[in-house]
C-alpha cells in the first residue's frame, strides 16, 4: 500500500453523525480518489481531484463530501445524509498526464460501520 | 462510455495449474487497460498495464495478461498457480482526466 496512509482502519459512527476518513499520500501525487466498495460491485468512484484546490463528483456523490487544501491530503467526509454509509472506503493517488497509463495507488482502506 | 466486464464471480484452479481471469472492454479511442489484486481488508495493489505495442503484458508476481483487439478482451493468466494468488481480482480501463473504472471483481480461489 506504499506511500498512501488512511486512518482509521475501522470507524464506526452512529446514525445521524458526520464522520471524516483521513488520507494522506507521500507520492507527490498530483491526484487523489476515494472509492467505495461494496460486495460484488467492486469499486465506485465517490470523489477525485486532480489538483490542490479543485475537485470533482464521480459517480456516487450524493452524501459525502471533500476539501484538498494540501497536495497530500485529501479527506473524506461522510454527511448523515448519506442513506447507506456501511462500505469499505479507499484512497488512491496518481500522476496527472504522460498520455493517461497512470496506474493509481491505494492505501489500505477503511472500514466505516453504522450502528 | 468506457466500461469493462469480468463475467465470472469466481474461478476455482487447483494448485499448480495454469489460470486465467477474464475480461472484455469497451472503449472508443485506444484502450489503456489495467489488473489489480485485493487481499483481504487492504486496498488494490496494481499487478499491470496495457498501453501499446506488445500484446503481451508481464506484470508483478507472475502475472500476465493477454490483450487481443479482435475479442476486445484482456484476459489475466499464470502459468502455474499458488494458493498464495487466491485474492480479489479488478480489471479496469482508463476514462477521461485520468479516472479509471473498475470491472466487477472476480474471486479467485486456488485449492491446494
Amino acid at each position: 500500500d506504499g506511500g498512501i496512509t488512511q486512518s482509521p482502519k475501522y470507524l464506526f459512527r452512529k446514525e445521524g453523525q458526520n464522520v471524516t476518513l483521513s488520507c494522506e499520500q507521500n507520492l507527490n501525487h498530483d491526484a487523489m480518489y476515494w472509492y467505495r466498495q461494496d460486495p460484488g460491485q467492486g469499486l465506485r468512484l465517490i470523489y477525485y481531484s486532480q489538483i490542490v484546490n479543485d475537485f470533482q463528483k464521480g459517480d456516487i456523490a450524493e452524501g459525502y463530501s471533500v476539501s484538498r487544501e494540501k497536495k497530500e491530503s485529501f479527506p473524506l467526509t461522510v454527511t448523515s445524509a448519506q442513506k447507506n454509509p456501511t462500505a469499505f472506503y479507499l484512497c488512491a493517488s496518481s500522476i496527472v498526464g504522460g498520455g493517461g497509463y497512470n496506474e493509481q495507488f491505494f492505501g489500505p482502506g477503511t472500514r466505516l460501520t453504522v450502528l | 462510455a468506457q466500461s469493462v466486464a469480468q463475467p465470472e464471480d469466481q474461478v476455482n484452479v487447483a494448485e499448480g495449474n495454469p489460470l486465467t481471469v477474464k475480461c472484455t472492454y469497451s472503449v472508443s479511442g485506444n484502450p489503456y487497460l489495467f489488473w489489480y489484486v485485493q487481499y483481504p481488508n487492504r486496498g488494490l495493489q496494481f499487478l499491470l498495464k496495457y498501453i501499446t505495442g506488445d500484446n503481451l503484458v508481464k506484470g508483478s508476481y507472475g502475472f500476465e495478461a493477454e490483450f487481443n483487439k479482435s475479442q476486445t478482451s484482456f484476459h489475466l493468466k499464470k502459468p502455474s498457480a499458488l494458493v498464495s494468488d487466491s485474492a480479489l481480482y479488478f480489471c479496469a480501463v482508463r476514462d477521461r482526466d485520468d479516472k479509471i473504472i473498475f470491472g466487477k471483481g472476480t474471486r479467485l480461489h486456488i485449492l491446494p
